[in-house]
C-alpha cells in the first residue's frame, strides 16, 4: 500500500514569508496528489490538487509541485498571512488502479502557524 | 460543504456502548468514507464505500462498522469492542473527483 510522509511536522513563518510543506510516496504508480487544510475543529477542506502529468500547478498564492522520479510534492505558499494558520495534509492514492480518485492516504500533517 | 451532514456534532458513550455517527449527503456521490483523525495524526481510513449495499475496510476498521443501504447515507457504528474510541471522526464523499468532508463528530468516553 501507499506509504505518505510530510515534513515538516510544525512551520512558523513571519507574515509575508513563504511556507512549505513537502510529502514524499511510496507507489510510482499514484498519480492524483491533493492537498488539504483544516482550520482548529473543522472540516479539511481541499485547496489544491494536482495530477501526475503536470509539473506545477498555481492557484493565487498557493502552488504545488510534483516530482515524480524523486516521488515526492510540495505545497508551496507565498506571501503568507495570519488566515493561512492551519493544519495542512497531503494525500496519495494508496495504489493507481486507473484511476485518480477514491481512496487516499493521508500525510500525518503540518502545523503552519504565521505571525503578524 | 453544505452538502455533507454529520451529526452529532458532540457524542458521549458509556463503557460497553454501542453508539452511531451519521452521515448524510446530498450531492449524489457514489463513494463515502469514514476516517478517525487523533491530535497530532493525520487522517486514519476506518471503512469506505464505493457504491450501495458494498463497503470494504480501511486501515483500522477493527472494533466499527457500517452499512450503506442508501446511496445518501453511510452511518458509522462505533461498538464495544473499540477500546480507545475518544477521538474526531470524519465522513466524505467524493464522485469521479476530490474527497468533500463534513463537519465532524466528536466522541468522548464517559
Amino acid at each position: 500500500g501507499e506509504n505518505v510522509e510530510q515534513h515538516p511536522s510544525t512551520l512558523s513563518v513571519q507574515e509575508g514569508d513563504s511556507a512549505v510543506i513537502k510529502c514524499t510516496y511510496s507507489d510510482s504508480a499514484s498519480n492524483y496528489f491533493p492537498w488539504y487544510k483544516q482550520e482548529l475543529g473543522k472540516r479539511p477542506q481541499l485547496i489544491i490538487d494536482i495530477r501526475s502529468n503536470v509539473g506545477e500547478k498555481k492557484d493565487q498564492r498557493i502552488a504545488v509541485t510534483l516530482n515524480k522520479t524523486a516521488k515526492h510534492f510540495s505545497l508551496h505558499i507565498t506571501e503568507t498571512q495570519p488566515e493561512d494558520s492551519a493544519v495542512y495534509f497531503c494525500a496519495a492514492p494508496p495504489n493507481a488502479g486507473g484511476t485518480s480518485y477514491g481512496k487516499l492516504t493521508f500525510g500525518q500533517g503540518t502545523i503552519l502557524t504565521v505571525h503578524p | 460543504d453544505g452538502g455533507i451532514t454529520q451529526s452529532p456534532k458532540y457524542l458521549f458513550r458509556k463503557e460497553g456502548q454501542n453508539v452511531t455517527l451519521s452521515c448524510e449527503q446530498n450531492l449524489n456521490h457514489d463513494a463515502m468514507y469514514w476516517y478517525r483523525q487523533d491530535p497530532g495524526q493525520g487522517l486514519r481510513l476506518i471503512y469506505y464505500s464505493q457504491i450501495v449495499n458494498d463497503f470494504q475496510k480501511g486501515d483500522i476498521a477493527e472494533g466499527y462498522s457500517v452499512s450503506r443501504e442508501k446511496k445518501e447515507s453511510f452511518p458509522l457504528t462505533v461498538t464495544s469492542a473499540q477500546k480507545n474510541p475518544t477521538a474526531f471522526y470524519l465522513c466524505a464523499s467524493s464522485r469521479a473527483g476530490p474527497q468533500h468532508f463534513g463537519d465532524g463528530t466528536r466522541l468522548s468516553i464517559l
